[in-house]
């Protein structure tokens, strides 16, 4: 069965600092992987996915993610983060009809 | 765009006594729903699987007698944790996916239950 790692489960940055999460899973093949957000009180909300074409995917409120098929990985980014931003993270993969989802990776942005 | 609505938000409850939680779709037919359980600092971990009219689908682990899932219609799916204890205590989350739809999956702003 697939699995999700996400290696960064605080992370504490600064307004107009860069951000990048990491998040890599267990093995290969055809893969559908997505990247959520869930900010304080909210619902969990999509914030970009990837299932074929162009590895470098765009999302909503200026966050990338790049997938690395060779390394499995398939890491978040945002040039320069906004106190909004501060939430929880998760990384996601598809196994069949399922999501399977990382641990989560706390975000604090600090005006 | 696609709407998840999951009551209550949150419920206290007494040990023995059993909870349900709804998840309904709006303005969209779910013909799969996913049920989540969430700790704190831990990843969502799926529970069950539940397409409309059939039974449930549990992953390893979990008590389908004690999660009771019911799928009766296209827009409405139910969690009843029966029997509750304080070990149950978490934050339930409920995902709906589209007839059709087969990578938008959309999330209810889930359900923290308290067993006291």
């Amino acid at each position: 069965a697939q699995s999700v790692s996400q290696h960064n489960h605080h992370v504490i940055l600064s307004e107009a600092a860069s951000l990048e999460l990491g998040c890599n899973y267990s093995y290969g093949g055809t893969v559908n992987l997505f990247w959520y957000v869930q900010y304080p009180g909210q619902h969990l909300q999509l914030l970009l996915k990837y299932f074929s074409g162009d590895p470098l995917v765009k999302g909503i409120k200026g966050f990338e993610a790049e997938f690395i098929k060779s390394k499995f990985s398939f890491n978040l980014r945002k040039p320069s983060v906004q106190w909004s931003d501060t939430a929880e993270y998760f990384c996601a993969v598809k196994e069949t009809d399922k999501l399977i989802f990382g641990t989560g990776t706390r975000l604090q942005v600090f005006p | 765009g696609a709407v998840v609505s999951q009551h209550p938000s949150w419920v206290i409850c007494k040990s023995g006594t059993s909870v349900k939680i709804e998840c309904r779709s709006l303005d969209f037919q779910a013909t799969t729903m996913f049920w989540y359980r969430q700790f704190p600092k831990k990843s969502l971990m799926l529970m069950a699987t539940s397409n409309e009219g059939s039974k449930a689908t549990y992953e390893q682990g979990v008590e389908k007698d004690k999660f009771l899932i019911n799928h009766a219609s296209l827009t409405l799916s139910t969690l009843t944790v029966t029997s509750a204890h304080p070990e149950d205590s978490s934050f339930y989350i409920c995902s709906a996916r589209e007839l059709g739809q087969g990578l938008v999956y959309t999330f209810g702003s889930g359900t923290r239950l308290t067993v006291v």
